[in-house]
């Protein structure tokens, strides 16, 4: 059982390029959700989706964007990096929005 | 968004040392959770709270969601070097959206 997986582990990127964050999960949860870690921060989520089809803005959006075709991807886009995007990234799922929350194992992006 | 606040932000403690934290919020929950991360890894559930009052535990661990529904404690007993890692309160907000805190972090001393 494979629960939540994110690909890559680690990435660097230059100042402006582009990149997708991958994230599958194999255990049917409607919702899904991207969380970026900085130092002193704790969680703060990016953005999240109730289902295939919806998805809307957490607390941090700008400078990222997500789609959700199938009930079991949601990959979360960086369109123009900046080094203010450095950070460790986590995908979620859970069965609802307010229940127990299953976390990929993170990439750690750096922008340079 | 909403403020999840938890101390201390960092602790340093002897194996066999009990630990508490806490975490504060700027609004009222219905539901707290706690979290533990362990380094180079995402976090993992370890106590659920859905009541005002309850107190949970789980092995050396406790917890208690309290009374006035803004704030939440974790107590671990008896620590050992594996209790290391960053643990995190969390809860649902508005808007279908969940909310961790800041994060305490523990290092125990063997």
């Amino acid at each position: 059982n494979a629960g939540v997986t994110q690909t890559p582990k680690f990435q660097v990127l230059k100042t402006g390029q582009s990149m997708t964050l991958q994230c599958a999960q194999d255990m049917n949860h409607e919702y899904m959700s991207w969380y970026r870690q900085d130092p002193g921060m704790g969680l703060r989520l990016i953005h999240y989706s109730v289902g295939a089809g919806i998805t809307d803005q957490g607390e941090v959006p700008n400078g990222y964007n997500v789609s959700r075709s199938t009930t079991e991807d949601f990959p979360l886009r960086l369109l123009s990096a900046a080094p203010s995007q450095t950070s460790v990234y986590f995908c979620a799922s859970s069965y609802w929005w307010n229940t127990e929350a299953f976390f990929g194992q993170g990439t750690r992006l750096t922008v340079v | 968004g909403q403020q999840l606040n938890q101390s201390p932000q960092s602790m340093f403690i002897q194996e066999g040392e009990d630990v508490s934290m806490n975490c504060t919020s700027s609004s009222i929950f219905n539901t707290w959770l706690w979290y533990k991360q362990d380094p180079g890894e995402g976090p993992v559930l370890l106590i659920a709270l859905y009541k005002a009052g309850e107190l949970t535990s789980n092995g050396r661990l406790t917890a208690q969601f309290g009374i006035t529904r803004k704030d939440s404690f974790l107590n671990i007993s008896a620590s050992i070097p594996s209790d290391v890692g960053i643990y995190f309160c969390a809860g649902p907000g508005a808007g279908n959206q969940f909310y961790f805190g800041t994060g305490t972090s523990l290092t125990v001393i063997p």
